[in-house]
């Protein structure tokens, strides 16, 4: 499976665009990237997924490189909720049956009031 | 909208004993999973089900089954706990199996085997 690396940690203000990098040199066209957060104590949350086009939803936006050996996920307004280690996942497209996600290590986002 | 429940929300086993994790979701999703959290080992996979009446083997199985009689409950069970087993489960859920679906998690299962 292609691997992706992101910084370890990464603060930001409350109220200011958080921009958390994500790269995946290995990728193969046909591989998804989502993007998870996992709050203190609880669940993996999904947050953004796409394929090759940027994507907006009322959570976040993902910036993919046009050669997708990138991508950011940018969050527009950070709150303090946003606090998270964000996960950066390439989901192959396959034909097999396991659809398994593949968490990494993350990155910690530490937001300041 | 309830989402995915997961019961007991933390436990404390006796080595040897049998324990069943309860999963239900309420989405009508096709695809179900069973994941366990080790701190420095990230998620991993432990069984899943694509569709009510199947299931396959994840990452590690070992020590674990699994069921899937209807679409809305997928129960782990624990035949003989060992503290190796001790864990947070996760259970999780997307509408269908394939890769560009999100999976939904529930809150977890926290699992002490002493």
């Amino acid at each position: 499976d292609a691997k992706t690396t992101q910084p370890n940690s990464m603060e930001s203000n409350e109220e200011e665009p958080v921009h958390l990098p994500c790269n995946h040199s290995t990728i193969s066209g046909t591989d998804y990237i989502h993007w998870y957060r996992q709050l203190p104590s609880q669940g993996p949350e999904y947050v953004i997924h796409g394929l090759t086009s940027n994507v907006n939803n009322r959570m976040a936006s993902l910036a993919i490189a046009e050669d997708r050996k990138s991508s950011t996920l940018i969050l527009h307004r950070a709150t303090l909720r946003d606090a998270a280690v964000y996960y950066c996942i390439l989901r192959p497209y396959s034909g097999g049956s396991n659809y398994k996600l593949t968490f990494g290590k993350g990155t910690l986002l530490t937001v300041n009031p | 909208i309830a989402g995915i429940t997961q019961a007991p929300t933390s436990q404390i086993l006796a080595a040897g004993r049998r324990m069943t994790l309860r999963c239900t979701q309420d989405m009508r999703h096709n695809a179900m999973y069973w994941y366990r959290q080790d701190l420095g080992l990230g998620l991993r996979l432990i069984h899943y089900s694509n569709t009510a009446g199947t299931t396959g083997k994840g990452e590690v199985p070992d020590g674990y089954s699994v069921s899937r009689a209807n679409t809305d409950d997928f129960p782990l069970t624990l035949a003989s706990a060992v503290p190796s087993q001790t864990s947070v489960y996760f259970c999780a859920s997307s509408a269908e199996p394939g890769s560009s679906y999100e999976q939904y998690f529930g809150p977890g299962t926290r699992l002490t085997v002493t």
